[in-house]
């Protein structure tokens, strides 16, 4: 079982609403990422965290996407208002900061079905 | 040019075959690369990284050609167990920033 730990692990959601998605990841692991994975391709990084900053989120559709990670340990995203293309896999990751990257522990992702 | 990018596949290999996958990534000073298996509908696990001295574990080879820009994993004797999709990992900008292909998807029959 992963340890990082993601809710929920399913969301289904009518356009225009908003939603969230919560993500605690592994005791000690200042660096979080937010990735989305639409099906039959790569995970996407929607922006990254070291402790509570951004280091990226230069493909995080700020119009509609909104990041945070207040306190550098669990972090919350949001989707206001839902878009029918924003379906796909949600993944939080986290690792240990290396300047080479490292091993990334998933969370079991959550699923959003916008109908 | 995307940073990496993988032949989606997929791979159609009979059990006890040898395959290869490669992945090629644009950023030329990258030096750390890693791949991951993800099987259907669960979370990316890592595989094993590569650094410019390659890895080898067990049945699985991975290899960096700096020349050609290019990473392999290799897979001798297919087991059905390995039939997943591999996605490779390179950095992105100049502080690592991971970054995923569109991944490779084998399938293993008997």
């Amino acid at each position: 079982e992963a340890e990082v730990a993601q809710s929920p692990r399913y969301k289904i959601t009518e356009k225009s609403q908003a939603v969230a998605f919560w993500c605690d990841p592994i005791s000690g692991h200042a660096t979080l990422y937010w990735y989305r994975q639409i099906l039959g391709q790569g995970p996407e990084l929607l922006v990254q965290f070291q402790d509570e900053s951004v280091v990226d989120d230069s493909q995080l559709p700020k119009d509609r996407f909104s990041a945070e990670r207040l306190k550098g340990v669990d972090s919350t995203l949001k989707i206001q208002p839902a878009e029918l293309g924003d379906s796909a896999m949600y993944l939080c990751a986290s690792s240990l900061p290396r300047t080479d990257g490292g091993e990334l522990f998933f969370g079991e992702g959550s699923r959003l079905t916008v109908l | 040019r995307k940073e990496v990018e993988q032949d989606p596949g997929p791979f159609n290999v009979p059990e006890g075959a040898t395959v290869a996958f490669n992945c090629t990534y644009s950023n030329s000073a990258s030096q750390s690369f890693f791949w991951y298996r993800q099987d259907c509908r669960k979370e990316p696990k890592l595989l094993m990284s590569v650094y410019s001295s390659g890895n080898e574990d067990g049945r699985f080879t991975a290899q960096l050609n700096r020349a050609s820009q290019y990473i392999s994993l290799l897979i001798r004797d297919s087991k059905l167990s390995d039939s997943a999709t591999y996605l490779c990992v390179g950095p992105r900008g100049g502080s690592y920033i991971p970054t995923f292909g569109r991944g490779t998807s084998l399938i293993v029959h008997p």
